[in-house]
């Protein structure tokens, strides 16, 4: 079972507000991801970490959204302004190496309504 | 760009039937295949992955074998069961670091 941890598992935020939530990748597992999961349960891609250097990200993960994997310390994905359209389930996950042949192992999420 | 294509949105089908699943994709790049299995609530899993040509993979009952000639990796398995009710997603790797994530096939299983 994967032993990625997600907190907190829900957060509602209304427009304008900031939203933080963290991960904690597998122990030993340098790759972060992170995913959003819409309503229609489709993935969109917004960055990725190795170690505590961005590896890619979106054009809307620049603008809006913060992210860091700094060491000893959770990964975070922070929106700064949050909009209705960010509601959302924000999936984490890790693997052990860099590569994206590599198994990615998901936490549970943190579901997102912004009101 | 990379892209996965997932056809059926949502697939139904009494338990002890068989299911296949469809998966195409398109790369220019030597494809990595994977399925995930996302249970109602549940963190997605990995449930296969390959990325060798003409050869099946297993696990859990299910198998894929990926068909470089026809961009296929279509997930199937033989006899469904009620626990198999879940989200499956097929999922493309070229070698960067993103991942590529099919639109999802939701296959509900009914007694």
């Amino acid at each position: 079972n994967s032993k990625v941890i997600q907190t907190p598992r829900y957060l509602v935020k209304g427009q304008g507000q900031k939203a933080k939530m963290r991960c904690i990748p597998e122990k030993g597992h340098p790759v972060v991801f992170w995913y959003q999961q819409n309503k229609n349960n489709e993935f969109k891609f917004l960055i990725n970490f190795q170690n505590q250097e961005v590896l890619q990200q979106i054009d809307m993960t620049e603008k809006r959204f913060s992210a860091e994997c700094p060491s000893n310390s959770p990964c975070s994905l922070e929106i700064q302004s949050s909009e209705a359209g960010d509601s959302a389930l924000y999936l984490c996950a890790s693997s052990l190496v860099g590569g994206n042949y590599a198994e990615q192992f998901f936490g549970p999420g943190t579901r997102l309504t912004v009101l | 760009g990379d892209s996965v294509t997932q056809t059926e949105g949502l697939v139904t089908l009494t338990k002890g039937l068989p299911v296949m699943l469809n998966c195409t994709y398109q790369t220019t790049y030597s494809p990595f295949l994977f399925w995930y299995v996302q249970h109602l609530n549940e963190a997605p899993k990995l449930l296969l992955k390959s990325s060798t040509d003409n050869k099946r993979t297993e696990h859990q009952g299910f198998y894929a074998t990926l068909h470089k000639s026809s961009s296929s990796f279509h997930l199937q398995k033989s006899s469904v069961q009620l626990s198999d009710s879940a989200l499956y997603f097929c999922a493309l790797g070229t070698g960067g670091y993103k991942v590529v994530f099919g639109s999802g096939t939701r296959l509900l299983v009914s007694p």
